[in-house]
């Protein structure tokens, strides 16, 4: 069956410290990959995306994600975490019709 | 980039009324969609709306139940009828500019459902 899985539904990392957020896919054909950031009582936010080219792909806010074509993932990750970055995190996957399907959703909570 | 502005960002409401939920957007867009967030779930789509035509359902979702309209390019609206408590949910809007992917959001409507 078709399917995003975040696997992490909640992270907890110091600040400073790194994140990786996972991501598979089970789809026939390569999609198109998002990740979007959710803060509390807010709407969504695109991260990065990928379509084509370049598997390691630079975003906002000092995030960066890996496509993987033999894990079919697309993990997420920043070096360094700022408080800022406490949120929901969502992988989404689409294809031409542009109707995205979203993964569960990793809650990142970051500690002083 | 596409500026959405969403009415109301939330609302609680009694079971067996409809609320209607409008989303604008600054600039003209090819393609809008409705999302649902279920608490503590993930984004479901609920359909595309089209314009000038009837909206197109996903699986699970029906036009009794999620009548949408889209009069225009920046504008749509979709309507929560006959609602229950399982219905409360953050409702978002999406639109696809025609400089393309990716898609923007809305900040949500918040429903509750007493």
């Amino acid at each position: 069956a078709q399917s995003v899985t975040q696997p992490d539904i909640h992270i907890t990392v110091s600040e400073g410290a790194s994140l990786e957020l996972r991501c598979n896919y089970s789809y026939g054909a390569t999609p198109y990959l998002f990740w979007y950031v959710q803060s509390p009582g807010q709407g969504l936010q695109l991260l990065l995306k990928y379509f084509s080219g370049d598997t390691l792909v630079q975003g906002i806010k000092g995030f960066e994600a890996e496509f993987k074509r033999s894990q079919s993932s697309f993990n997420l990750r920043k070096p360094s975490v700022h408080w800022s970055d406490a949120a929901e995190y969502f992988c989404a996957v689409g294809f031409n019709d542009y109707k995205l399907s979203f993964g569960a959703g990793t809650t990142v909570t970051v500690r002083a | 980039s596409a500026v959405i502005s969403q009415k109301p960002s939330r609302d609680i409401c009694q079971r067996g009324t409809s609320l209607t939920i409008q989303c604008q957007v600054d600039s003209q867009v090819t393609m809008m969609f409705w999302y649902r967030q279920q608490p503590g779930q993930s984004l479901t789509l609920i359909a595309t709306a089209n314009q000038g035509s009837e909206a197109t359902y996903e699986s699970g979702f029906v036009i009794d139940k999620f009548p949408i309209s889209r009069p225009n390019l920046t504008f749509s609206t979709l309507t929560v009828s006959n609602m229950s408590p399982e219905d409360s949910s953050i409702y978002l809007c999406s639109v696809l500019t025609f400089e393309g992917s990716p898609l923007h959001f809305g900040n949500g409507t918040r429903l509750t459902v007493t």
